[in-house]
């Protein structure tokens, strides 16, 4: 069974500095690894998806790595802004058609101006 | 991303009660959708899949005469909490299965008095 966790399970940290996110999963056969946002109260916003193929995604100041053999994925933060706070859960798709997500349990994010 | 939409957003029930969710997607017809439960501070517990003109699966542990979902047409699926009581207080959210990633809705907070 596909276990995923995340650590740290919350952050604080001041404006502007770089942060890293981290989450491992147990079972390598992946196919596909995503980072969502999770505002308090609120669904979920896609951030960056991986394909097993790949190493890493960027967008913007948001850059995620995949290491599958190793079982593990980053997501890196630079620039931290008081509006990137929010909950960040990491899933993982074992599904080669469709998709079946195995979320982590969150790193809590609080980026203090 | 796709756009889904959940009715309602927050809803209060007394215990007993049955309470009726709605997940839409509003602008790609889906065949599959997936209705997940969530604790505060917790991460997303997959509850059912929903397979449009045909019955749910259910993951182990979960209810199916407590929860019933309907999948009746591509764009709507209801997830029904029958009988509600305390313990099914929750956020619910739900998904569609786009290819290789799921679009979240925005979630509905049921309490249940």
């Amino acid at each position: 069974k596909q276990e995923v966790t995340q650590i740290p399970a919350a952050l604080s940290v001041p404006e502007g500095e770089n942060l890293v996110l981290n989450c491992s999963f147990t079972d390598s056969a992946i196919y596909n690894l995503q980072w969502f946002r999770q505002d308090p109260g609120k669904g979920l916003t896609s951030l960056l998806l991986i394909q097993s193929s790949q190493r890493e995604q960027t967008s913007g100041r948001l850059n995620a790595s995949l290491d599958k053999s190793s079982g593990r994925s980053t997501l890196y933060i630079a620039a931290s802004q008081p509006g990137d706070s929010a909950t960040y859960l990491c899933a993982v798709n074992k599904e080669t058609s469709g998709s079946r997500l195995t979320f982590g349990e969150g790193t809590q994010l609080t980026v203090n101006p | 991303g796709a756009v889904v939409s959940q009715h309602p957003s927050r809803v209060i029930c007394k215990s007993g009660t049955s309470v009726k969710i709605e997940c839409r997607s509003l602008d790609f017809q889906a065949t599959t959708m997936f209705w997940y439960r969530q604790f505060p501070k917790q991460s997303l517990m997959l509850m059912a899949t929903s397979n449009e003109g045909s019955k749910a699966t259910y993951e182990q542990g979960v209810e199916k005469d407590k929860f019933l979902i309907n999948h009746a047409s591509l764009t709507l699926s209801t997830l029904t909490v029958t009988s509600a009581h305390p313990e099914d207080s929750s956020f619910y959210i739900c998904s569609v299965d786009h290819g290789e990633t799921q679009y979240f809705g925005p979630g509905t907070r049921l309490l249940v008095l």
